[in-house]
């Protein structure tokens, strides 16, 4: 099974501030046939079910504002989230689906002081 | 609109069996990937099971977790998902979340359905 290390569990920071959460597998989520990442990263809001954010590492899930930026590629992927606002207070998660079974990362809690 | 719409859980004793249903509409559901995610109160998400579409002859996978215990199946004429999970185990306790693949993994979600073993 691929294992998904994902830092740091939480971090607090204030609105219009750029945070970056990390995600490490541990087996290359590059396809050589169609040179995709599989990574994706998800959003969860307190009480509210996930919803997709970044997929294939770097596209932006549609209606996912562009302050959402996921880079990365192989083992090494990031979520940066630029200009902070108060909405974004949630957990993260990253996520492979490059082979079964599909594992997420242990997830980042973001808080905004 | 896309919706997702998971019902069945409840109440269980460990050993028992339960049946997830999730009604979908605002989208062709037969030629899309569906999935039943899990998450522990207060825990992080934990993908069980995947069923793909006729084209991919309707192939099924699951978490090792419950590998032998719980089956995804589907009825495209009724739009629909479920998950049969017998031989509950405290462990299964969780919100079950209906998730659909398009155009990315877990792409749109239920609100979720809570199952919770105890005796």
């Amino acid at each position: 099974d691929i294992v998904m290390t994902q830092s740091p569990f939480s971090l607090a920071v204030s609105e219009g501030e750029m945070v970056t959460i990390n995600c490490k597998s541990s087996q290359s989520l590059l396809s050589s046939g169609n040179q995709k990442n599989y990574l994706a990263w998800y959003q969860q809001k307190p009480g509210q079910s996930p919803k997709l954010l970044i997929y294939y590492a770097s596209t932006r899930q549609s209606g996912v504002p562009d302050r959402f930026i996921g880079s990365g590629s192989g083992t090494d992927f990031t979520l940066t989230i630029s200009d902070v606002q108060a909405e974004d207070l949630a957990d993260y998660y990253c996520l492979q689906h490059y082979s079964s079974p599909l594992t997420f990362g242990s997830g980042t809690k973001l808080e905004i002081k | 609109e896309v919706q997702l719409v998971e019902t069945g859980g409840g109440l269980v004793r460990p050993g028992s069996s339960l049946k997830l249903s999730c009604a979908t509409s605002g989208f062709t559901f037969s030629n899309t990937w569906m999935n039943w995610v899990r998450q522990a109160p207060g825990k992080g998400l934990e993908w069980v099971a995947l069923i793909k579409d006729k084209y991919s002859n309707y192939e099924a996978n699951y978490a090792e977790s419950v590998k032998g215990r719980f089956t995804i199946s589907r009825d495209d004429s009724k739009s629909r998902v479920y998950l049969q999970m017998n031989t509950l185990r405290d462990q299964d306790t969780a919100t079950y979340y209906c998730t659909r693949w398009y155009p990315g993994p877990f792409a749109y979600w239920g609100q979720g359905t809570l199952v919770t073993v105890s005796s």
